[in-house]
């Protein structure tokens, strides 16, 4: 299995900030990463694939960037509805997650 | 719209099996893979195996292996996962989810059932 390790685990942040979460692979998996947001409770929600590529319906504020190991989402004008765990996933070979970003108020 | 409705929470004994159904609705259900993923308490996701609904060709996992069994019956657009051998570690909610490739496996979700908590308790 490719390796998917997130960073930070925990992000404190407010309402209007940009907050960035990282994504390492443990090989080069080109750009196939995809993210998904996950509340409490709900199944994830696809936002971003081949690690740029945002899903319909998916607001602009979130955006994904990076390639080959070093992956990137970032969100603009932190909403409260934006508030959720992050993760990543890779899909070059078999299929592996990270372990999940918090994203939570300050 | 694209739904998919998974049966209810399961409550077993080690040692046990357990079967779960995930019922599309709003495409074909023959286009697309279906895959099984779970988060455990405390964990992250993690992905079991998918099924392609066309021919009921599966990949599993190695972690799953010989515990895991993945069918569908096209004639009510349903999915099934069924695992044995259950233990405490497999307390856990389980997902299925769509795959967005057109008979193929692009390998990502791009719709989820609402899961399916398993809770495995003596």
């Amino acid at each position: 299995d490719i390796e998917m390790t997130q960073s930070p685990s925990t992000l404190s942040a407010s309402v209007g900030d940009r907050v960035t979460i990282s994504c390492r692979a443990g090989q080069n998996i080109n750009n196939w990463l995809a993210w998904y947001q996950q509340k409490p409770g709900k199944a994830p929600k696809l936002l971003i694939y081949m690690a740029s590529s945002l899903e319909s319906g998916v607001s602009t504020r979130f955006s994904g960037s990076g390639s080959g190991t070093e992956f990137t989402l970032s969100i603009s004008g932190l909403q409260p509805d934006d508030f959720a765990i992050y993760y990543c996933q890779q899909y070059s070979r078999f299929l592996s997650f990270g372990q999940g970003t918090r994203v939570e108020v300050k | 719209q694209v739904q998919l409705v998974q049966s209810g929470a399961e409550v077993k004994t080690p040692g046990a099996s357990v079967k779960v159904s995930c019922k599309a609705s709003g495409y074909t259900f023959s286009d697309q893979y279906i895959h099984w993923v779970r988060l455990a308490p405390g964990q992250g996701l993690e992905w079991m195996g998918r099924i392609n609904p066309n021919n009921g060709d599966t990949l599993y996992t190695q972690k799953f292996q010989g515990r895991v069994t993945m069918t569908r019956d096209t004639s009510i657009s349903t999915a099934y996962m069924d695992l044995s051998g259950l233990t405490s570690d497999d307390t856990a909610v389980y997902y299925c989810a769509r795959d967005p490739g057109y008979r193929s496996g692009w390998n990502y979700f791009d719709n989820w059932g609402q899961g399916t908590l398993v809770t495995v308790s003596s």
